[in-house]
């Protein structure tokens, strides 16, 4: 069975300074990983995937996150926060093969960004 | 441009009464899903069709009833019968029958207030 652990349910950071929402996740296979963002009272946005290629993905808005497989980790980063980064992030798995269930969502991690 | 649209945004329900929360998407996607969304709580799964005229439920089925007669339309209905209905609900639409590899496109949401 797949599963996502968001270690964090909330991160707050300075303007300028580095992001680092973390993700652990649990697949009977190689799994599909994503991250999406949500502001307040809006849909969620795809901001990466990860599919069994490349393991370190870049995404929208200049995040990137890393899939380590010893770790059992994709840790979502961005160099330097900005204002508008301030939202929910949702770390998410799907496995592969496909197991005939729909992804599974992580708890989220709401990131406050400080001026 | 394609996209999924949930309507309304905003709903009231008086206690005691079904309301139907609409989801149309025009990206030509097999699969639908239907999420509920509580603060610190992520997102959590009603109800998922991976095909027309087929659906089944998720985690919390209960209080909620589907139906996917066109490929495009996957209304969900909230009966009297939920007992904490106030939420934000999330339809979502993939390509394949459960996003592997591709992700789920989400509509906008629709915020339910029972008064």
């Amino acid at each position: 069975a797949q599963s996502v652990t968001q270690l964090d349910s909330h991160v707050s950071v300075s303007e300028g300074t580095p992001v680092l929402l973390r993700c652990n996740y649990s697949s009977s296979y190689s799994p599909s990983l994503f991250w999406y963002v949500q502001h307040p009272n809006k849909g969620l946005q795809l901001l990466l995937k990860y599919t069994s290629a490349a393991t370190l993905v870049k995404g929208i808005n200049g995040f990137e996150a890393e899939f380590k497989k010893s770790e059992t980790s994709f840790h979502l980063t961005k160099p330097s926060a900005h204002m508008s980064d301030a939202a929910e992030y949702f770390c998410v798995v799907s496995d592969h093969p496909p197991s005939g269930t729909p992804l599974v969502f992580g708890k989220g991690t709401r990131l406050s960004v400080i001026a | 441009d394609g996209g999924i649209t949930q309507s309304p945004k905003y709903l009231f329900r008086k206690e005691g009464q079904n309301v139907t929360l609409s989801c149309e998407q025009n990206l030509n996607h097999d699969a639908m899903y239907w999420y509920r969304q509580d603060p610190g709580q992520g997102l959590r799964l009603i109800y998922y069709s991976q095909i027309v005229n087929d659906f089944q439920k998720g985690d919390i089925a209960e209080g909620y009833s589907v139906s996917r007669e066109k490929k495009e339309s996957f209304p969900l209905t909230v009966t009297s019968a939920q007992k904490n209905p106030t939420a934000f609900y999330l339809c979502a639409s993939s390509r394949s029958g459960q996003g592997f590899n591709y992700g789920y496109t989400f509509g906008s949401g629709t915020r339910l207030t029972v008064v």
